[in-house]
């Protein structure tokens, strides 16, 4: 079946330092690629987004970036703070057919002060 | 816009017993809703994808005659644990999807089931 391997599990940066959490999925037919922000006990909080005609998309210190030859895609976070201290989640999705997410496992983000 | 809601945000019953748990876009329509289940310091894992007016979708091995779905009206969403067991103790989070040309999916707080 479908999955979405996401990685590092954990990630503890210093605040100001950028962090990388890197996915790949492995249905080729994926084509939507959402990231999660979710602190404890909350809700899933969308972050960004990006479909597969488009290789990269920033939004001021958020960024992602897709290969899908390679069939991975990574979330940038630069200038760390604190407040972005949360579990991050990948995910990816068929925009036709069966829609549906596929999340990854999760990376608990830690910003040190 | 686009908040879902979900009722309760906790709920604690006993072995044996049914709990049912609602899911609700406030201010849109949901042609899809999702039903997600959470267990501490793990990812979400789908459960069911119900549409309205038709029967839900399970994920491998959900079991359906456990975890019954009815999507009644295109704002509404139910979850019944029927026959509750401590094992079923966990983090239920619904998502729906229905803005035009959006492919967000927009998550409800979830609802913490705890069986005793």
């Amino acid at each position: 079946g479908e999955n979405v391997e996401q990685h590092p599990s954990t990630l503890s940066v210093q605040e100001g330092d950028s962090a990388v959490i890197k996915c790949t999925y492995s249905d080729s037919a994926s084509n939507y690629f959402p990231w999660y922000k979710q602190e404890l006990g909350k809700r899933p909080q969308l972050i960004i987004d990006i479909r597969s005609n488009v290789g990269e998309k920033k939004d001021q210190r958020i960024a992602v970036t897709l290969n899908k030859t390679a069939k991975h895609f990574s979330l940038h976070i630069t200038e760390t703070q604190p407040e972005d201290s949360a579990v991050y989640f990948c995910a990816a999705s068929r925009v036709t057919g069966t829609y549906k997410y596929i999340f990854g496992t999760g990376t608990r983000l830690k910003v040190l002060a | 816009g686009a908040v879902v809601s979900q009722h309760p945000s906790w709920v604690i019953c006993k072995s044996g017993t049914s709990v049912k748990i609602e899911c609700r876009s406030l201010d849109f329509q949901a042609t899809t809703m999702f039903w997600y289940r959470q267990f501490p310091k793990q990812s979400l894992m789908l459960m069911a994808t119900s549409n309205e007016g038709s029967k839900a979708t399970y994920e491998q091995g959900v079991e359906k005659d456990k975890f019954l779905i009815n999507h009644a009206s295109l704002t509404l969403s139910t979850l019944t644990v029927t026959s509750a067991h401590p094992e079923d103790s966990s983090f239920y989070i619904c998502s729906a999807l229905g803005l035009a040309g959006k492919l967000e999916q927009y998550f409800g707080p979830g609802t913490r089931l705890t069986v005793t």
